[in-house]
């Protein structure tokens, strides 16, 4: 079965533009994730979703940042008013639920902000 | 928050050599995981522990859960070229299962 797919894989996008990034969890999985990864650093906690309940938003790092999860199947992930510390590799994982201790994660988009 | 310690940020060992790389936290975790990140994906879990004092093997792979909940290894052993790639460790509490909390990565290059 098809993996964690994330569109685009690379966005290059100007200081003060929007983007949306866009995650398509294994289906099935009711649990998704969003990490953010700078170069040589871990990821970064930014928000996850189980089911219909309320997203737990407490790692998004300001109100730039937002995300939607439609349908409890995709996501997408929006910047807006890029700025050049934005630029990072956003990652999107699922898991089969909020307990389960396996996350599965996609390749990733890296976004640059010149 | 919490934040995890990994060290070495980086090594780089000939093939055949073993590898150890560890994870310290202020913070005690109910669950310790080891990822690895090769180039261009995204990190796929190696190695869960679930009790303090746990040793689990994977493999080559040997991970520990410490006894103090505060730290854990990874243990490489005999060395190969694929094993090149970026670990990390990362932990959980049990009340927020779904969140973890990630080291910054130990990035591992194997001179054949």
């Amino acid at each position: 079965g098809a993996g964690v797919s994330q569109s685009p894989s690379n966005k290059v996008t100007e200081k003060g533009k929007d983007v949306e990034l866009r995650c398509d969890p294994i289906s099935g999985h009711t649990a998704l994730y969003w990490y953010r990864q700078s170069l040589g650093q871990g990821l970064e906690f930014l928000i996850y979703f189980q089911g219909n309940s309320a997203p737990d938003k407490s790692g998004l790092p300001s109100d730039r940042f937002s995300a939607e999860r439609t349908g409890g199947s995709v996501s997408t992930l929006t910047i807006q008013r890029t700025q050049q510390e934005d630029s990072a590799v956003y990652l999107c994982a699922s898991s089969r639920d909020y307990h389960a201790y396996e996350q599965y994660f996609g390749p990733g988009t890296r976004l640059t902000v010149t | 928050g919490q934040q995890l310690n990994q060290s070495p940020q980086s090594m780089f060992i000939q093939e055949g050599e073993d590898v150890s790389m560890n994870c310290t936290s202020s913070s005690i975790f109910n669950t310790w995981l080891w990822y690895k990140q090769d180039p261009g994906e995204g990190p796929v879990l190696l190695i869960a522990l679930y009790k303090a004092g746990e040793l689990t093997s994977n493999g080559r792979l040997t991970a520990q859960f410490g006894i103090t909940r505060k730290d854990s290894f990874l243990n490489i052993s005999a060395s190969i070229p694929s094993d090149v790639g970026i670990y990390f460790c990362a932990g959980r509490i049990n009340t927020n299962a779904g969140k973890s909390t990630f080291g910054d990565g130990t990035t591992l290059t194997v001179k054949p």
